[in-house]
């Protein structure tokens, strides 16, 4: 059971090109989340999707998109990278039935955008 | 719009106990959790509250009290691997549903 495993771990861009991070889930979770980490900003929600199919927006979603076309996997796609999107990266995911709150994370992505 | 305050940065001694207060603000409030976070490592849960009361787990406990829009997370017999920081998040329903905001942040440091 590998949990939540995101890829890459780290990455290095220059302005304006592209990339996707890959978030792979294998425990079934309807509920998956991309944040992005700052220092001194705390886990910041970036897109989140509630079902196969599904995203919507959290509270930092300008400048990124996301797919959620199997269960499984929750994509996060940045078309034109850009210096501020210099972050870790965090996916996440769990079940979302009532009572059941709890998160799983992945391990991170550092992205460097040059 | 949605926001939660818990202070900065909070210094204790080993075997002391800690608390860290979280006040929120959002529309459509489902329940509050706590999550650890030590230096360069991923996020990881300590605990959930629903309902108002304590949940207790071990050497940490929360507390809820939704009419006031607070929580707390309490911390006893502090160890040095306890140095970290703790982030509160409030899980939302309704139009937000599957919303999950967390807050900046409080960084332990325990002392020895």
């Amino acid at each position: 059971n590998a949990g939540v495993t995101q890829t890459p771990k780290f990455r290095v861009l220059k302005t304006g090109q592209s990339m996707t991070l890959l978030c792979a889930q294998d425990m079934n979770h309807e509920y998956m989340y991309w944040y992005r980490q700052d220092p001194g900003m705390g886990l910041r929600l970036i897109h989140y999707s509630v079902g196969e199919g599904t995203t919507a927006k959290g509270e930092v979603p300008d400048g990124y998109n996301v797919s959620r076309l199997k269960k499984q996997n929750f994509l996060l796609g940045l078309e034109s990278a850009a210096p501020s999107q210099t972050s870790v990266y965090f996916c996440a995911s769990r079940t979302g039935t009532g009572g059941n709150e709890k998160l799983f994370f992945g391990s991170g992505t550092q992205l460097s955008v040059l | 719009g949605q926001s939660l305050e818990q202070p900065s940065e909070v210094t204790a001694v080993e075997g002391a106990i800690v608390q860290i207060n979280c006040t929120y603000q959002t529309s459509g409030f489902y329940g509050l959790s706590w999550y650890q976070q030590h230096d360069g490592g991923a996020p990881t849960f300590l605990s959930y509250n629903g309902l108002d009361g304590l949940e207790e787990t071990g050497r940490f406990s929360s507390f809820l009290s939704r009419s006031d829009s607070y929580g707390y997370l309490l911390l006893q017999e502090l160890q040095m691997k306890d140095s970290a920081s703790y982030f509160c998040a409030v899980t939302n329903y309704g139009g937000s549903q599957g919303n999950l905001i967390f807050g900046k942040g409080t960084k332990l440091s325990v002392k020895p």
